[in-house]
C-alpha cells in the first residue's frame, strides 16, 4: 500500500534552516510529481511546493519563493525541503503528498525564539 | 494566482440530512478541482478528483460536480463520520490553491 512518511521537523528559531524528508513506498516513486502542502495551527491548507516525476521542473507558493527548496532523490524514494530563513509564521504540519490522492501524516515544524 | 471561494465558511447539519458546499474559482480551471476531507488531527483524505470522479472507497453518497469556475461537493445523506472540515482545491495552474474550507457540525 502506498506510505508517505515525514520526518526531519522539530522547534526552530527564526533565521534558522531546517530539512524536510519524505520518504515514499509502495508505488513508482519517480513516476510522480510530489508535492509539500502545510497547514498553521487553526488555520486552512496552503500548497507550499511541488517538483516534478524526474526533478527537473519546480513550482513554489508565494510565501516561500526564495526561501524554500524542493528536490527528491529517486534512488532513495525520498523528496526533500530545504527550509531556509524561517520566520514564525512559516509554523505549521508540513505534508507531503501525491496531492490528488495520497498524503503523509505530517510533521510539525515550530519557529520561536 | 487564482483564487478559490469556498461557502459557507460552516454548517450546521443533522444525520440524514443533504449538504451541499460550492467553491468558486477567480478563473476558469476546467475540470482540474479535488475535494478533501480533513478530520481534527489527521491528514486532508481526497474524496472527489477532475471535479466529480469519486476516489476508490470513498462512500457513494459524496458527489461533486461543475466546471470551469463554479463547483459543488453534495453529501446525499449526512452520517455520523462526515463531520468534518472539506476543503476544494484547483491543480489547473500553479500555485495550486485551496479554498477556506467548510466545516461541517452537528445540529
Amino acid at each position: 500500500q502506498v506510505q508517505l512518511v515525514e520526518s526531519g521537523g522539530g522547534v526552530v528559531q527564526p533565521g534558522r534552516s531546517l530539512r524536510l524528508s519524505c520518504e515514499a513506498s509502495g508505488f513508482t516513486f519517480s513516476n510522480y510529481a510530489m508535492h509539500w502542502v502545510r497547514q498553521a495551527p487553526g488555520k486552512g491548507l496552503e500548497w507550499v511546493a511541488v517538483i516534478s516525476y524526474d526533478g527537473t521542473n519546480k513550482y513554489y507558493g508565494d510565501s516561500v519563493k526564495g526561501r524554500f527548496t524542493i528536490s527528491r532523490d529517486n534512488s532513495k524514494n525520498t523528496m526533500y525541503l530545504q527550509m531556509n530563513g524561517l520566520r514564525v509564521d512559516d509554523t505549521a504540519v508540513y505534508y507531503c503528498a501525491r496531492l490528488i490522492d495520497y498524503w503523509g501524516q505530517g510533521t510539525l515544524v515550530t519557529v520561536s525564539s | 494566482d487564482i483564487q478559490m471561494t469556498q461557502s459557507p465558511s460552516s454548517l450546521s447539519a443533522s444525520l440524514g440530512d443533504r449538504v451541499t458546499i460550492t467553491c468558486r474559482a477567480s478563473q476558469g480551471i476546467n475540470d482540474f478541482l479535488v475535494w478533501f476531507q480533513q478530520k481534527p488531527g489527521k491528514a486532508p483524505k481526497s474524496l472527489i478528483y477532475a471535479a466529480s470522479s469519486l476516489q476508490g472507497g470513498v462512500p457513494a453518497r459524496f458527489s461533486g460536480s461543475g466546471s470551469g469556475t463554479d463547483f459543488t461537493l453534495t453529501i446525499s445523506s449526512l452520517q455520523p463520520e462526515d463531520f468534518a472540515t472539506y476543503y476544494c482545491q484547483q491543480y489547473n495552474s500553479y500555485p495550486f490553491t485551496f479554498g477556506g474550507g467548510t466545516k461541517v457540525e452537528i445540529k
